[in-house]
């Protein structure tokens, strides 16, 4: 069955540490992927996706995210965490022809200043 | 551009009471959604729709109606609510298939 998981529930960080977010995906070929970020209260928005083509993506806000094919991972990195970043990071993943999306359960990051 | 937009943001409803929850959109995009949000548990498809005239269920319909005529509106009606769809609702949109999603602000419903 497809499925998306974010092993971790809640991360907390210092503020201008680093910071990975992990997602896995099942799926037999390669779907979509998309990172995105709810601030509370707030809806979602799209830091960044992948495709295709080259496997590290570029996002806004100063994310990046690598895709890895052979460990089924699409996860979320920034070099130096701003206070700002506190929000919960969700991903997902589409499958292109169709209309389905599974969403993670999410990730709430928590900065420490 | 709006882009998203839902109404209410807020509401409360009482048991066995029915409400329609608002989403449209200004981009012109075939594929519309709603999604419920519940702690731990992410996003769940409620209902989506890939053009006017087209709709068809998520992963958890029971308790929801939805309809598009046209290709800016996706109403998403609650028949007779329940504290169990006491949840933040979310309606999305999205060019194609696949493609990413443009979230609405969401609907923060309480269901007594």
């Amino acid at each position: 069955a497809q499925s998306v998981t974010q092993p971790d529930i809640h991360i907390t960080v210092s503020e201008g540490a680093s910071l990975e977010l992990r997602c896995n995906y099942s799926y037999g070929a390669t779907p979509y992927l998309f990172w995105y970020v709810q601030s509370p209260g707030q809806g979602l928005q799209l830091l960044l996706k992948y495709f295709s083509g080259d496997t590290l993506v570029q996002g806004i806000k100063g994310f990046e995210a690598e895709f890895k094919r052979s460990q089924s991972s699409f996860n979320l990195r920034k070099p130096s965490v701003h206070w700002s970043d506190a929000a919960e990071y969700f991903c997902a993943v589409g499958f292109g022809g169709t209309y389905k999306y599974i969403f993670g359960t999410g990730t709430r990051l928590k900065v420490l200043a | 551009n709006a882009g998203v937009t839902q109404t209410p943001k807020f509401q409360v409803l009482k048991t066995g009471q029915s409400m329609t929850l608002q989403c449209a959109q200004d981009m012109n995009h075939e594929y519309m959604s709603w999604y419920r949000q519940d702690p731990g548990m992410g996003l769940r498809l409620i209902h989506y729709s890939v053009g006017a005239g087209i709709t068809d269920q998520g992963e958890v319909p029971n308790g929801y109606n939805v309809s598009r005529s046209t290709t800016e509106d996706f109403p998403l009606r609650l028949l007779s609510a329940a504290p169990s769809q006491t949840s933040v609702y979310f309606c999305a949109s999205s060019p194609t298939g696949g493609a990413e999603q443009f979230f609405g602000p969401g609907t923060r419903l309480t269901v007594l």
